[in-house]
């Protein structure tokens, strides 16, 4: 597909299971970013991938939440000992460059995540 | 002090009429690049309009249009002639010059709803 895309749509889990949500950018884009969305609340920073760069991991809350991206493409990001705290809705943007004013986010439709 | 600020959490339109969606912006960067999303029910980030700081004519993509203020530091997205469709949260959002660029900030979005 041309857009990006993110699986599962929805994940249903139990307090302390761990989770991985999926992110296939759009091809040829070279950054990568996850967001979280709490209900009705703006977006929240997670983490950044650029190229064979060192993500920038300033936006995980905690280490129980890590990421990486395979071969610079696809991303996965997983929650350890999930928490009722990290129900939220989880968005992945890609982008061409990662860096300049004009360079634009794409994003994914979003994993729903509900811990119960 | 926030970057972005969206100061109208709702609003509401009349469908057919014109409504403008406000966004302000603090940056010192003489360059920066400013972005417009839709967020509809379905989740999905949909990336509407680009304005670039040093571009002199105001941004237009169809129905959608940006009302540049460069020295009060505004960037208003006016939407003409409102459909149903057209409810939904709306994001601004700017990308910085300075260092780099890398995460663009995000304002905490605008929900409007457009009645019959």
């Amino acid at each position: 597909g041309a857009g990006v895309s993110q699986s599962p749509s929805n994940k249903v889990t139990e307090k302390g299971k761990d989770v991985e949500l999926r992110c296939d950018p759009i091809s040829g884009h070279t950054a990568l970013y996850w967001y979280r969305q709490s209900l009705g609340q703006g977006l929240e920073f997670l983490i950044y991938f650029q190229g064979n760069s060192a993500p920038d991991k300033s936006g995980l809350p905690s280490d129980r939440f890590s990421a990486e991206r395979t071969g610079g493409s696809v991303s996965t990001l997983t929650i350890q000992r999930t928490q009722q705290e990290d129900s939220a809705v989880y968005l992945c943007a890609s982008s061409w460059l990662g860096q300049g004013i004009t360079d634009t986010q794409y994003f994914g439709p979003g994993t729903r995540l509900t811990v119960l | 002090a926030q970057k972005i600020t969206q100061t109208q959490p709702g609003m509401f339109v009349q469908e057919k009429e014109a409504v403008t969606l406000d966004c302000t912006y603090d940056t010192s960067d003489q360059s920066y690049g400013l972005f417009w999303y839709k967020q509809p029910s379905s989740g999905e980030m949909i990336f509407l309009i680009y304005q670039g700081s040093y571009d002199e004519q105001n941004a237009t993509e169809g129905r959608y249009s940006l009302n540049f203020q460069k020295a009060r530091k505004s960037a208003n997205l006016v939407i003409s002639a409102s459909q149903l469709g057209d409810s939904a949260m709306y994001f601004c959002a700017m990308r910085e010059g300075g260092g780099g660029s890398y995460i663009p900030t995000f304002g905490r979005g605008t929900s409007l709803i457009v009645h019959p």
